[in-house]
């Protein structure tokens, strides 16, 4: 079966630590890849996606992701980290041409002023 | 993101209740899905349409029923509320009718969060 794995279930930093969190899938075919944010009290908000092209993409608050085909990761990553990026992060794998999102586990990130 | 809306956002309720939980869009999305959330296994999928006319089982939908009354609402039931149905529900939304057939990128409502006695 179709899975998401996020091998980081919390992480603790300090500011201006750099970040990077894995994603792993299991799934040969074609697929749309999300980082999504959820911070403490809010709904999951899209940080990223890959669909093609590039496979570095750049999101919002300085995060990017990079897809390596060959292993099938999408690791989050962002040079410096502040204090306003604690939060849950989470994985997401489109299957292309079907409705099936899978969601990783989520990584509880927690940043020490 | 304001242009997905739940009602109601915490709700309290005891075994047995038939619960309703609301949403709402204003982003012209034709799809919407029904997640809940659960501590240490993410979101998962209980039930999802492509149109009004069609609504589909994701991989949990057992204890639970949908209704889509038009293309921006799509309610989730409860109809007899159990204790382990006590989680984060969330609603989602996305459009399959851009570039290349679809964004596929999923929005999200606010959540509803639901305790079960």
């Amino acid at each position: 079966a179709q899975s998401v794995s996020q091998h980081n279930h919390h992480v603790i930093l300090s500011e201006a630590a750099s970040l990077e969190l894995g994603c792993n899938y299991s799934y040969g075919g074609t697929v749309n890849l999300f980082w999504y944010v959820q911070y403490p009290g809010q709904h999951l908000q899209l940080l990223l996606k890959y669909f093609s092209g590039d496979p570095l993409v750049k999101g919002i608050k300085g995060f990017e992701a990079e897809f390596i085909k060959s292993k099938f990761s999408f690791n989050l990553r962002k040079p410096s980290v502040q204090w306003s990026d604690t939060a849950e992060y989470f994985c997401a794998v489109k299957i292309s041409g079907t409705y099936k999102y899978i969601f990783g586990t989520g990584t509880r990130l927690k940043v020490l002023a | 993101d304001a242009d997905v809306t739940q009602t109601p956002r915490n709700r309290i309720t005891k075994t047995g209740k038939r619960i309703m939980l609301e949403c709402s869009q204003t982003k012209g999305h034709d799809r919407m899905y029904w997640y809940r959330q659960d501590p240490g296994l993410g979101l998962r999928l209980i039930y999802y349409s492509f149109d009004v006319k069609d609504i589909n089982k994701g991989e949990i939908s057992d204890g639970y029923s949908v209704s889509r009354q038009a293309q921006a609402k799509f309610s989730l039931s409860l109809e007899s509320a159990i204790p382990n149905q006590t989680a984060l529900y969330f609603c989602a939304t996305s459009d399959s009718r851009g570039l290349a057939g679809g964004t596929d990128t999923q929005y999200f409502g606010p959540g509803t969060r639901l305790t079960v006695l």
